[in-house]
């Protein structure tokens, strides 16, 4: 099991609908991020929060859109996604600078 | 642009060997990395991390060097095990933003 927990862990979606992606930790992490990883290849940033902040928008599409409530959760918000954002959804959280990433198991998400 | 990469897309070593993976990056202001583990259905694991002030450090059963005048990572893994059997990543941070960039990936596959 990890300390940073993602739910759920597989969703279907389709074009239209809105849904939402969870992520919780308790390791007084103060940096937190979401990544995204396609089948066989490395995972990619998208997001990063400093202190309940954005601080990293690697140009990532309006349909994704973050939330962070407080410093232990981290939220990804989804609307009309296409098909080509099926993906591993891994949120991670950190101290913030040279520390190691920890992660979740992901949420597999399908949209069809 | 920059990027971190890996020589070798899959590693095949007999078990109780000893196993290298090796990696490239090219960001000269890259500062510290970690190689991440990731088994089927679950997020990446930190194994071991290295600041570059160092050029080698050991952990349980494992070892990074870093070589920053080629810009080369490896990961020694002694005694391979089939629990070893995974994708392994490096990954690279230049600390300015807590960015962290992961590598291509290898697999690693044990044989009994």
């Amino acid at each position: 099991d990890t300390e940073v927990t993602q739910t759920p862990k597989h969703l279907v979606m389709g074009m239209t609908n809105k849904k939402s992606l969870k992520c919780e930790q308790h390791m007084g992490h103060r940096a937190m991020y979401w990544y995204k990883q396609k089948a066989k290849k490395p995972p990619e940033l998208m997001f990063v929060y400093s202190y309940e902040k954005l601080s990293i928008n690697e140009s990532v599409p309006s349909r994704f859109s973050p939330e962070c409530p407080n410093s232990s959760l981290l939220n990804l918000h989804l609307h009309a996604l296409q098909p080509e954002d099926s993906a591993l959804y891994l949120c991670a959280s950190s101290h913030w600078g040279n520390s190691p990433l920890h992660f979740g198991n992901g949420t597999r998400l399908t949209v069809t | 642009g920059e990027s971190v990469g890996l020589h070798l897309p899959t590693l095949s070593v007999q078990e109780g060997d000893n196993s290298i993976i090796n990696c490239a990056y090219s960001n000269s202001a890259s500062d510290y990395f970690i190689w991440y583990k990731q088994e089927s259905g679950k997020g990446p694991q930190f194994i071991i991390d290295i600041r570059s002030n160092m050029d080698k450090r050991q952990g349980q059963r494992v070892t990074v060097l870093l070589n920053k005048t080629v810009k080369h990572l490896s990961l020694q893994i002694a005694a391979t095990q089939p629990g070893d059997s995974a994708v392994y990543f490096c990954a690279e941070n230049n600390g300015a933003n807590s960015k962290l960039t992961f590598g291509k990936g290898i697999t690693l596959s044990v044989r009994p």
